[in-house]
Parts: C-alpha cells; sequence; structure tokens
C-alpha cells in the first residue's frame, strides 16, 4: 500500500463544476503539499499546510489531522484548470517528501 | 527574474552513454533535490543536497550521480549502469529541508 493514495485517479467535469480531489496518508507528517503539474510537465506548488483550512483563489485546500486526509476543492472550476494534481506529504524526521500518483482533472467548456 | 532552469527540455541519447542533467537556481536556496517521473507513478526521489558540498541517496539513486560543488548548481549524471533510464526527471529547491519545493520545467529523457 502507497504512503499517499489519491482520489480519484482520473476526473472529467463540466465548466463551472465544484471540484473535490481526496488525498490520504498512512505516516506521521510534518506538512502536507499540494501541487499542480500542466500538460508540459511544469509543477507548480499550491500549498502547503500542516493544519486546518488555505483559501488562493478558487482553490482551497484542507487537512484533517486526525484523519490522515486532505481534500483540494476548486469553485467554478474552469478548463483552464485541466492539470494533475498531486499531493505530497513530508515525513515526520526525514528530509524528504512522498507523493501521490496523482489525479488528472479534465474540465471541459 | 528568480527561478529554476533545467536543461535540455528533450534528450536523446544512445543505450551505454553517460548524460548529464543540468539543474541551476537563482533563489538562493540552500536545498536541492532531483526526482524521476514515470507515467502513472508518483515523483520518486532520486538525490537531494542540504548544502553545498553535500548530498545524500534518495530512494532510487542507483544507476545515478550527483555534485553539488555551487549553490545554484545540482546536475545530475546519468550513468550506462541504470537500467531503464527513459523517463522525466524533475529539478527542485526550497530554502531548507522542510519548505515550499520549486520545481523545474523538466527534462524528458530519451534513451535509445
Amino acid at each position: 500500500k502507497n504512503e499517499v493514495e489519491q482520489s480519484p485517479q482520473n476526473l472529467t467535469a463540466q465548466e463551472g463544476e465544484f471540484i473535490t480531489i481526496n488525498c490520504s496518508y498512512s505516516v506521521g507528517i510534518s506538512a502536507l503539499h499540494w501541487l499542480q503539474q500542466h500538460p508540459g510537465g511544469g509543477i507548480v506548488s499550491l500549498f502547503m499546510l500542516s493544519s486546518g483550512k488555505k483559501k488562493h483563489g478558487r482553490l482551497i485546500a484542507t487537512i484533517n489531522i486526525q484523519e490522515k486526509h486532505s481534500s483540494l476543492h476548486i469553485t467554478a472550476s474552469h478548463p483552464r484548470d485541466s492539470a494533475v494534481y498531486i499531493c505530497a506529504v513530508g515525513i515526520q524526521g526525514a528530509q524528504k517528501l512522498v507523493f501521490g500518483q496523482g489525479t488528472r482533472l479534465t474540465i471541459n467548456p | 527574474d528568480g527561478g529554476i532552469t533545467q536543461s535540455p527540455k528533450y534528450l536523446f541519447r544512445k543505450e551505454g552513454q553517460n548524460v548529464t542533467l543540468s539543474c541551476e537556481q537563482n533563489l538562493n536556496h540552500d536545498a536541492m533535490y532531483w526526482y524521476r517521473q514515470d507515467p502513472g507513478q508518483g515523483l520518486r526521489l532520486i538525490y537531494y543536497s542540504q548544502i553545498v558540498n553535500d548530498f545524500q541517496k534518495g530512494d532510487i539513486a542507483e544507476g545515478y550521480s550527483v555534485s553539488r560543488e555551487k549553490k545554484e548548481s545540482f546536475p545530475l549524471t546519468v550513468t550506462s549502469a541504470q537500467k531503464n533510464p527513459t523517463a522525466f526527471y524533475l529539478c527542485a529547491s526550497s530554502i531548507g529541508e522542510a519548505d515550499t519545493q520549486y520545481f523545474g520545467p523538466g527534462t524528458r529523457l530519451t534513451v535509445l
């Protein structure tokens, strides 16, 4: 079993829909990261959080430490949100990130 | 503009040849990382460096080597010992080991 599991693996939605991507992890973490990878391959860091909730524009990230679970929400989705969204966790006591397999999101106009 | 660059974007090599991938950052970050990405898999850590002249093996270091002679540069050499080198390689940097990582655009290596 992977230390970081994302669901769904693939998600297709219509423009304007509310999107939720989930991430579960099985280890103690120092922080959780949400990343966005566009078709060209470049990766952008969206959020780093260790508790509660963060919001940036139409993106919201939440984390529940007790349940070892995080969600990434996109409100009023747009075709330009189409990308692979990756969850990664910083392992407590280790200087590295462990990555989920990613969720491929496609927003159709 | 501050950022992290990788070159080249696409690289083709014959089997058995060593190849070096470039990674440069002007963000004044101490920590730098090399990841490998294969289809359907999460990023996997090859090597990382927390400070100049020091680096540690990641989860899949076999067949790879690195150097960190300058703070700005962290080149990765894919040696002929790497059994399946065709992949997408991403370099990243961060202020410190637990901080947000900034990624380069990646190099897609194809070994023919």
